[in-house]
C-alpha cells in the first residue's frame, strides 16, 4: 500500500521555525497531485491546516505554510507556539488503484 | 456551521459486523462526497472508501473491498459505514470526513470519530 513518509518527530523552542517533510512517489505527489496537511491534537479529530499544497483555510494562523517540489512536500511552522504541539499528517491522492487517498506516517511536534 | 456527528462507541466480537453513522448538517447534503478514514491506536490514517451523496456511487480501498459497505440516507442527511468479519486489527477510531469542496481531494470537516473495539 502506498504511503507518504514523514519524520517521526521534530522539536523546537517557542519562536523557532520547524519544518516537516513528506516524501511520496511517482503515483501520488510526483504525479502532480495536491498535498494537504492536518493537525491532530490529542484525543481529537484532525483539522485541515493546508490544502492544495500552499493554501490555508480561514482561521488557520499564517505561521503555518506549505510547499511542494517533485515527489516531496513540506509544512513549516514559523514562530512555534506552545499550542502547536500536536501530531501532523500529510495526505495526497494516489493513482495506484489500491487506496486512492494516502496519508503520511505522522510527525509529532514537541515545543521545548 | 458545517458539522458531521457520528454515532457512539461500539464493542464487537470477532467475526461480527459494525455499522457507524455520520449525520451531516449545515450544508446541502447531496453536493459533497463523504469519506471514511480509520486510525488504529498509534497508527497513521487509512482511507477506507467514499460515497457520492448525489447518486450513492461508492469507491473502496482495495484493502477493505468485500468487507466494507458505505450507504447514505438522503432524507436523514446521514451516511453509514458497515464493516463486516471484524478482527482484532480492526480496533480503531473511525472517522467520516467531507470533501472540502466538490471535486477536492482534501477533507474538511471531520466527524468527531467513533471508537470501535473488537474483542472476545
Amino acid at each position: 500500500q502506498s504511503v507518504l513518509t514523514q519524520p517521526p518527530s521534530v522539536s523546537g523552542a517557542p519562536g523557532q521555525r520547524v519544518t516537516i517533510s513528506c516524501t511520496g512517489s511517482s503515483s501520488n505527489i510526483g504525479a502532480g497531485y495536491d498535498v494537504h496537511w492536518y493537525q491532530q491534537l490529542p484525543g481529537t479529530a484532525p483539522k485541515l491546516l493546508i490544502y492544495g499544497n500552499i493554501n490555508r483555510p480561514s482561521g488557520v494562523p499564517d505561521r503555518f505554510s506549505g510547499s511542494k517540489s517533485g515527489t516531496s512536500a513540506s509544512l513549516t511552522i514559523t514562530g512555534l507556539q506552545a499550542e502547536d504541539e500536536a501530531d501532523y499528517y500529510c495526505q495526497s491522492y494516489d493513482s495506484s488503484l489500491t487506496s486512492f487517498y494516502v496519508f503520511g506516517t505522522g510527525t509529532k511536534v514537541t515545543v521545548l | 456551521q458545517v458539522q458531521l456527528v457520528q454515532s457512539g462507541a461500539e464493542v464487537q466480537k470477532p467475526g461480527a459486523s459494525v455499522k457507524v453513522s455520520c449525520k451531516a448538517s449545515g450544508y446541502i447534503f447531496t453536493k459533497y462526497a463523504i469519506h471514511w478514514v480509520r486510525q488504529a491506536p498509534g497508527q497513521r490514517f487509512e482511507w477506507m472508501g467514499w460515497i457520492n451523496a448525489v447518486n450513492g456511487n461508492t469507491k473502496y480501498s482495495q484493502k477493505f473491498q468485500g468487507r466494507v459497505t458505505i450507504t447514505r440516507d438522503t432524507s436523514a442527511s446521514t451516511v453509514y459505514m458497515e464493516l463486516s468479519s471484524l478482527r482484532s486489527e480492526d480496533t480503531a477510531v473511525y472517522y467520516c470526513a467531507r470533501q472540502r469542496v466538490p471535486g477536492a481531494t482534501d477533507f474538511d470537516p471531520w466527524g468527531q470519530g467513533t471508537l470501535v473495539t473488537v474483542s472476545s
